[in-house]
């Protein structure tokens, strides 16, 4: 059974500071991972989709990485902005769910 | 393009009642998947429908059923409810030709349905 760990479960950090989070899964044989972001009490938006054949993707300040045999991924936050504060989640895909999600990561970025 | 949409957005129901919630995707989206959050448990995946038919099932009770109409558009129905249903119900739609392709799901805002 997958399982997906996210670590920290929280964080604070200073306005302009670069950061990373962290996703650990135990199955790699997955179709994909996806790193999303929630405001409170609002929906999922998908930050970065990466194919199981991919290392990376980028998209304006993030950016994220997939280690497949080791079953990690990184999400890179550069010169963090206020209004990044969040919870950051990730999810992996398989041949069994669309998405196995970790139970997040919650950002705060201080002014 | 719109986005995906669920309605309604809040709900109160009763123990022992039952509830139906929908969810149109973003169009020409054929996979419909949903999704239970709660604090404990986290964000768990209840199923998934493609052209109507159920791909795939979370480990739910038979109380949660859903179903896809032939605009793509999905429906779950939680029969007897139980004050542990208490959640955020969320419904994610893809492109996804078939099975073992990726693509991005789009997440709705989510259906917050209070069991009193």
């Amino acid at each position: 059974k997958q399982e997906v760990t996210q670590i920290p479960a929280a964080l604070s950090v200073p306005e302009g500071e670069n950061l990373v989070l962290n996703c650990s899964f135990t199955d790699s044989a997955i179709y994909n991972l996806q790193w999303f972001r929630q405001d409170p009490g609002k929906g999922l938006t998908s930050l970065l989709l990466i194919q199981s054949s991919q290392r990376e993707q980028t998209s304006g300040r993030l950016n994220a990485s997939l280690d497949k045999s080791s079953g990690r991924s990184t999400l890179y936050i550069a010169a963090s902005q206020p209004g990044d504060s969040a919870t950051y989640l990730c999810a992996v895909g398989n041949q069994v769910t669309p998405l196995v999600f970790g139970k997040g990561t919650r950002l705060s970025v201080i002014a | 393009k719109a986005g995906v949409t669920q309605t309604p957005r809040y709900l109160i129901k009763t123990r022992g009642q039952q509830v139906t919630l929908s969810c149109s995707p973003i169009s020409g989206h054929r996979s419909v998947s949903w999704y239970q959050q709660t604090p404990g448990q986290g964000l768990q995946f209840l199923f998934e429908y493609f052209s109507e038919t159920q791909r795939n099932k979370g480990n739910f009770p038979g109380r949660f059923s859903g179903r896809q109409f032939s605009n793509s558009r999905s429906e779950m129905n939680v029969s007897t409810l139980e004050l542990g249903d208490s959640a955020l119900y969320l419904c994610a739609s893809s492109w996804s030709p078939g099975q073992g392709v990726a693509d991005t799901q789009y997440f709705g805002p989510g259906t917050r349905l209070t069991v009193l």
